[in-house]
């Protein structure tokens, strides 16, 4: 079975710390992956996603994530975090299984420092 | 543009009753996704709606059903409620069925 897993469940930082948010998927086939973001009552938006190509992609606000194929990996990175990050982070993976099924990580909660 | 919209935003059940809840897609989107997320965990992938017919679906009871109309909106049914079906329960939709948009959520509550 399909499944998504975040390394951290609560990260705590200070302005202007870097970030580095782990996710692993277990899945052998094509994936596309993303990375969504939940600010304090509001909806959940897209940060970034990754398709094919580059495996580094940009995101909205200053983040980026790595595509590790061989590693099932797709770490989602900002050098340097500010107050308005703190928000509860995603990762997805949706599998190319005959339909388009997405699967989400637990999520990670950052709480940022001013 | 509307974006996603779902209704009701909140719904208070008893146990044993039924529910419906509604999704309007993003203007131009064919397929309206539906997931559960229970307190501090991610959505779970309920199922997903393509042209009037289930296309995918998650590790849920037949008590969870749904249905798409001609125009994509959508509605997620779910029978005999348990205490554990709480939850914010969120609509996505999307053109092509991987970059897909969310809606705001119906926080259900069952008593």
């Amino acid at each position: 079975a399909q499944s998504v897993s975040q390394h951290n469940h609560h990260v705590i930082l200070s302005e202007a710390a870097s970030l580095e948010l782990g996710c692993n998927y277990s899945y052998g086939g094509t994936v596309n992956l993303f990375w969504y973001v939940q600010y304090p009552g509001q909806h959940l938006q897209l940060l970034l996603k990754y398709f094919s190509g580059d495996p580094l992609v940009k995101g909205i606000k200053g983040f980026e994530a790595e595509f590790i194929k061989s590693k099932f990996s797709f770490n989602l990175r900002k050098p340097s975090v500010q107050w308005s990050d703190t928000a509860e982070y995603f990762c997805a993976v949706t599998a190319h299984t005959g339909g388009f099924k997405t699967i989400f990580g637990a999520g990670t909660r950052l709480f940022v420092k001013a | 543009d509307a974006g996603v919209t779902q209704s009701p935003t909140h719904l208070i059940k008893t146990r044993g009753q039924q529910v419906t809840l509604r999704c309007s897609p993003k203007s131009g989107h064919d397929t309206v996704s539906w997931y559960q997320q229970a307190l501090g965990q991610g959505p779970q992938f309920i199922f997903q709606y393509y042209e009037e017919e289930e296309r995918q679906r998650g590790n849920f009871p037949d008590r969870f059903s749904g249905h798409q109309f001609p125009n994509y909106s959508s509605e997620l049914n779910v029978n005999a409620l348990l205490l554990g079906d709480s939850a914010l329960y969120l609509c996505a939709s999307s053109l092509d069925a991987y970059e897909q948009y969310f809606g705001p959520g119906t926080r259900l509550t069952v008593t």
